[in-house]
């Protein structure tokens, strides 16, 4: 089992919708959390970054984190045809084994239509 | 050009040839990092670099080297090419181990 859950999509939604992303994982270190978008053929672009629990928001985007569950979540409001992408979760543990390596989730794709 | 690039962007070799693919940043990162990203798997870890000199396994080494005998570069050696390593590569850096990692294009690596 693959410790970062990431539903592969496609999602498609109509413009101006909310859009809802979310991760599952199963190893209760971890403590920080990403949240990556990447267009087609690109690197991977960080959108959102948050430790521990909590939402922080940032202009259209809000990343929430659900300790107790072992679930993160991305929403993107009002979304646009330029918000098709794929969103990818990643998560590390501040100590142990695998201090600072990111563990990724598959990605989400996303389209946004007009 | 500033930020982080990768050469070749493709490649097409053949089962058993080694290849090299390269990363270079000019931000002086300390920390730099080398994935495969596939359909289903999203990125996995393969090595990583915490300065130069100082290199570590991360999900997937077997079948990779790597070398960082300069801050900015980080090249990643394939020493005898499989169908399996057919993927896009992605060569990342960052100033520390939690910090923003910034991605390069890519290499999309097909071996025949």
């Amino acid at each position: 089992q693959k410790e970062v859950e990431q539903d592969p999509g496609p999602l498609s939604v109509p413009e101006g919708a909310i859009v809802s992303l979310n991760c599952t994982y199963s190893n209760s270190a971890f403590q920080y959390f990403m949240w990556y978008r990447q267009y087609s053929r690109k690197g991977p672009e960080l959108l959102m970054y948050t430790y521990s629990s909590g939402n922080k928001e940032d202009g259209r985007f809000t990343a929430q984190v659900d300790k107790s569950s072992k679930y993160i979540s991305l929403f993107i409001r009002d979304s646009q045809p330029s918000d098709s992408a794929t969103y990818l979760c990643a998560m590390s543990r501040d100590r142990g084994d695998s201090w600072g390596k990111f563990q990724f989730g598959a990605g989400t794709q996303v389209v946004v239509t007009p | 050009d500033a930020g982080i690039t990768q050469s070749p962007r493709y490649k097409i070799t053949e089962t058993g040839r080694q290849v090299t693919l390269m990363c270079h940043q000019t931000w002086s990162h300390s920390y730099m990092f080398w994935y495969r990203q596939d359909l289903g798997h999203g990125l996995r870890l393969i090595y990583y670099s915490a300065a130069a000199d100082i290199t570590d396994k991360g999900e997937v080494p077997d079948g990779y080297v790597v070398s960082r005998s300069k801050t900015e570069n980080f090249p990643l050696t394939l020493e005898s090419a499989t169908r399996s390593q057919t993927s896009v590569y992605f060569c990342a850096s960052s100033a520390g181990p939690y910090n923003e990692q910034f991605f390069g294009p890519g290499t999309r690596l097909t071996v025949l």
